[in-house]
C-alpha cells in the first residue's frame, strides 16, 4: 500500500498568515493527490484534486503544488473560516487502495 | 447537484453487525463508484472499500477483508456498507463518498453527512 505522511500534524497561525502543509507519498503518485478540509462534526470537503486543480467554488487563496512523491497545500492568507483539519489523499493505486495522510489541524494562534 | 444522504446513528452490541445506507439524491450512480471511509473519535480518515454500482464489483482494504460487505441497489441509487463482528474499536463515524470510475480521476466528491456507529455492551 502507498503510505502518505503529512506534516505538520498541527499548526498554529494567525489570520492573514501564509501556511503550507506537506504530504509525502511512499512512492511516486503522478499528481494523483487530493486535499480535503474538515471542520468539527462535518464531512470532509474537497479543496483540490490532481495536486493543483482547484475545486469549483473553493477560494483562490488555496493552492497546491508538487510532483513525484512530495506535495504541498498552501493557504496564502488565512481567513477565520480556514481553521480546520486538512487531509491529503492519494488515488494513484490500481486497483484502488486509497490512503489518507494523518491530517493537519490548523488552529488559531 | 447530487447529495449523498446516509442513514441515522446506530448503537450496536459487540459481535453484532451494522448496515449503513447511502442514497444519491438529485442524481444517480451512473459512471461513479461509492467508497466508504470511517473516522474513529479524534482520529483520521480510513478508507474501507468501494463499489462500482453499475458493475456490482467491490474491492476492500485488506484490514477489513472478510468483515465488510459493500453492496448497491441501482434501482434506488443506494449503496450499503455492512460491517460484522463489531468490536468497540469500530466505534466511528462512517462516511460514503462518490468518485468517478476512471482510474486516477477518482477523488472523493461529494461526501455523505456521516453516520455514527457506537459499539457498546
Amino acid at each position: 500500500d502507498i503510505q502518505m505522511t503529512q506534516s505538520p500534524s498541527s499548526l498554529s497561525a494567525s489570520v492573514g498568515d501564509r501556511v503550507t502543509i506537506t504530504c509525502r507519498a511512499s512512492q511516486g503518485i503522478s499528481n494523483s493527490l487530493a486535499w480535503y478540509q474538515q471542520k468539527p462534526g462535518k464531512a470532509p470537503k474537497l479543496l483540490l484534486y490532481a495536486a493543483s486543480r482547484l475545486e469549483s467554488g473553493v477560494p483562490s487563496r488555496f493552492s497546491g503544488s508538487g510532483s513525484g512523491t512530495d506535495y504541498t497545500l498552501t493557504i496564502s492568507s488565512l481567513q477565520p473560516e480556514d481553521f480546520a483539519t486538512y487531509y491529503c489523499q492519494q488515488y494513484y493505486s490500481t486497483p484502488p487502495l486509497y490512503t489518507f495522510g494523518q491530517g493537519t489541524k490548523l488552529e488559531i494562534k | 447537484q447530487v447529495q449523498l444522504v446516509q442513514s441515522g446513528a446506530e448503537v450496536k452490541k459487540p459481535g453484532s453487525s451494522v448496515k449503513v445506507s447511502c442514497k444519491a439524491s438529485g442524481g444517480t450512480f451512473s459512471s461513479y463508484a461509492i467508497s466508504w471511509v470511517r473516522q474513529a473519535p479524534g482520529q483520521g480518515l480510513e478508507w474501507m472499500g468501494r463499489i462500482i454500482p453499475i458493475l456490482g464489483i467491490a474491492n476492500y482494504a485488506q484490514k477489513f477483508q472478510g468483515r465488510v460487505t459493500i453492496t448497491a441497489d441501482k434501482s434506488t441509487s443506494t449503496a450499503y456498507m455492512e460491517l460484522s463482528s463489531l468490536r468497540s474499536e469500530d466505534t466511528a463515524v462512517y462516511y460514503c463518498a462518490r468518485a468517478l470510475i476512471a482510474a486516477r480521476q477518482d477523488w472523493f466528491d461529494p461526501w455523505g453527512q456521516g453516520t455514527l456507529v457506537t459499539v457498546s455492551s
